[in-house]
């Protein structure tokens, strides 16, 4: 299995208050991701990073941010929570093209927002 | 913006029965990865099978196999002999080629049910 977790996995929080969500790999992949998860929606993609320092919007940006300082981490953070921000978020790493093309994902954290 | 359509929220199937899953996208780019995911209740994301968009000869994977149409811009998932352990999310993917700043887009999703 590839090397990525995030944590934590569960969370609940209050509305207005700030969250971080990590994402770290030991794959040493550029490309990382934050996918959320709503039914009906699919995944949707949040932001995503294609280096350290290197980050771009999503189509569902608003109320996010991300930092990657390190090739292995990848911070997703809600500055102030609010309770359309309630989902499962997803957290993805993706090899440069090569003879593996496939994303590997993170198992998840479920976040509410009360 | 490339994107992904799945226009069956919900399919059933009988058990040991076939079952085929719609995928449409939309790109001016010829070559492209596509991606089936599957997601059981435990949210785990697994590959199901992949497609290069320049291989014309359609990916097999075992009793999953896709039907892919690169002129209309379909991408189909066939599962044969439908089994238990099948019922889950399934989710298509399009993998973009711009070298250097790649995304994964994906469907809305298909919720497969496997009937005993």
């Amino acid at each position: 299995d590839a090397g990525i977790t995030q944590s934590p996995r569960h969370k609940v929080t209050e509305t207005g208050t700030p969250v971080t969500l990590r994402c770290h790999q030991t794959e040493n992949h550029r490309y990382m991701y934050w996918y959320r998860q709503d039914p009906g929606h699919g995944l949707r993609l949040i932001h995503y990073s294609y280096g350290v320092k290197d980050t771009d919007k999503g189509e569902v940006s608003d109320g996010y941010s991300v930092s990657r300082s390190k090739t292995e981490d990848f911070l997703l953070t809600l500055e102030s929570a609010t309770s359309s921000q309630t989902s499962v978020y997803f957290c993805a790493i993706l090899p440069d093209r090569g003879s593996n093309t496939e994303a590997f994902f993170g198992q998840g954290t479920r976040l509410t927002v009360v | 913006a490339q994107t992904v359509t799945q226009s069956q929220p919900e399919m059933s199937v009988q058990e040991a029965e076939t079952v085929t899953l719609s995928c449409t996208y939309d790109t001016s780019e010829s070559d492209y990865y596509l991606f089936w995911y599957k997601q059981p209740p435990s949210r785990q994301m697994i590959l199901v099978i992949r497609q290069e968009a320049y291989k014309q000869q359609n990916a097999t994977e075992n009793r999953f196999s896709v039907n892919f149409q690169k002129a209309a811009k379909s991408f189909s998932l066939k599962i044969s002999d439908s089994q238990l352990g099948d019922a889950a999310m399934y989710f298509c993917a399009y993998r973009t080629p711009n070298f250097g700043n790649e995304k994964l887009t994906f469907g809305t999703g298909t919720r497969l049910t496997i009937i005993p």
